[in-house]
This record gives structure tokens, sequence and C-alpha cells, in this order.
């Protein structure tokens, strides 16, 4: 099963929204809501930032927020800010022998 | 606070084995299924295997199926992944994660900081 495909990177100024694409198929991210996405500094941890689809875990900022239409899931950062400057991961249930899909990856980079 | 801590990586020849462990703590242990993830140096995550609560389930990707197992010991707190037969590209920083969920919710709302894995002659 191949990844879940993202754009290899994404940039705004600050103060701008941006949005990240992940796309999958019906097998995962189109038909089930075990959609995540994960932030992720250089030489850190991922961290999650949503879950199943447009949840935010205590704690991360509503500047971040999560939707999906089809088979096509998306991030957007609002009122982008400097430390938001990472890479960022999208994840899905698959019901491939592949259990857990990720993304490739997208670099965020703040102008 | 709510911690996981790997440990057990290391440089180790082709067709060797390791065997990986995940401490952790703040939390109840076997409330949770876990997952350990891997990722090669600048490069994206990789989903390894996963095992619920209790392990009566458990899952593993198609790379590594036949070689690792996981395993965890709940009174202990911990989870494992051994690895044999071990292959150049199995060099990558291995991390475990929670799963929010007894059984399976595939995502990952706590995670270690890694131990790294090198597969090297």
């Amino acid at each position: 099963q191949s990844a879940l495909t993202q754009p290899a990177s994404v940039s705004g100024s600050p103060g701008q929204s941006i949005t990240i694409s992940c796309t999958g198929t019906s097998s995962d991210l189109g038909g089930y809501d075990y959609l995540s996405w994960y932030q992720q500094h250089p030489g850190k941890a991922p961290k999650l930032i949503v879950f199943e689809v447009s949840n935010r875990p205590s704690g991360i900022s509503n500047r971040f927020s999560g939707s999906r239409s089809g088979n096509t899931a998306s991030l957007t950062i609002s009122g982008l800010q400097a430390e938001d400057e990472a890479d960022y991961f999208c994840s899905s249930f698959s019901t491939s022998t592949t259990l857990v899909l990720f993304g490739g990856g997208t670099r965020v980079t703040v102008l | 606070e709510v911690q996981l801590a790997e440990s057990g990586g290391g440089l180790v020849q082709p067709g060797r084995s390791l065997r990986l462990a995940c401490a952790a703590a703040g939390f109840t242990f076997d409330d949770y299924a876990m997952h350990w993830v891997r990722q090669i140096p600048g490069q994206g995550l990789e989903w390894v295997s996963s095992i619920t609560w209790n392990g009566g389930s458990v899952a593993y990707a198609d790379s590594v199926k036949g070689r690792f197992t996981i395993s965890r010991d709940n009174a202990k707190n911990s989870l494992y992944l051994q690895m044999n037969s071990l292959r150049v590209e199995d060099t990558a920083l291995y991390y475990c994660g929670r799963d929010p969920g007894v059984n399976f919710y595939y995502y990952m709302d706590v995670w270690g900081r890694g131990t790294s894995v090198t597969v090297s002659s």
C-alpha cells in the first residue's frame, strides 16, 4: 500500500493561513474517521495535533484545524507563526495489510 | 507526567537480532494499545507494528512481518519489539506511541523520543 500523498512543501508569511492536503483512497482516509495529523520539529518526536479528522487534543491551538472532503484531508494553519515551521504528517487507518498509513510529510516554511 | 522512553537501539550487523523496549510512566499502561513507528532521519514516518492492551491482537507492516515480534508486559509497564534477521533497510529511529484506546484508534497521542537502530556490516 502506498503512503498517503502530501505536498513536499508549503510556505506562508506570518499571519497568513496555509492548507496542507493529504490524499488517500476510500480504503483509508476517505472511508474512515481514523485520520490524524502530527507536527514534528527537527530532532523532536512527532506530536499529535488533530485526531479523528477534525478534533484537537487538549493544549493544541485552535489555529490548527482539520477537515476532509472525499478522499482528501486537509490541515489548515491560520495566523501562521514562526513556531509553526515544522514537518507535518497525515495518518490514517487502512483496510490494507498496512494497518496505519502515513503521508510522506510536508515541510512548512514561515517566510 | 505521561512519558514513554525507548531503549535498546544500537549498531548491529545484518542478519543479527535486537530487542527494543519502551518504558511507560504516568498512566495506566494496560488501558492502552501501543504502536511502534520508525523514521529514517530526514524522511517520513513508517508504521511498524501494533498491539492491543492485552496482546490479544497484533499487527505488522509487510516489511517486517515474520522477522519482528511485538509484545508487552503490563506488570512491568513495558512494550517490546524483538527484531530478528535485521536488514540494512531496517536502519531508522524507532518510536513507541500510545494509542488512546484499549484496542485501536489507529493514532498515537503520546510518543517517546525514539531509539536509533543502525544495521551495517
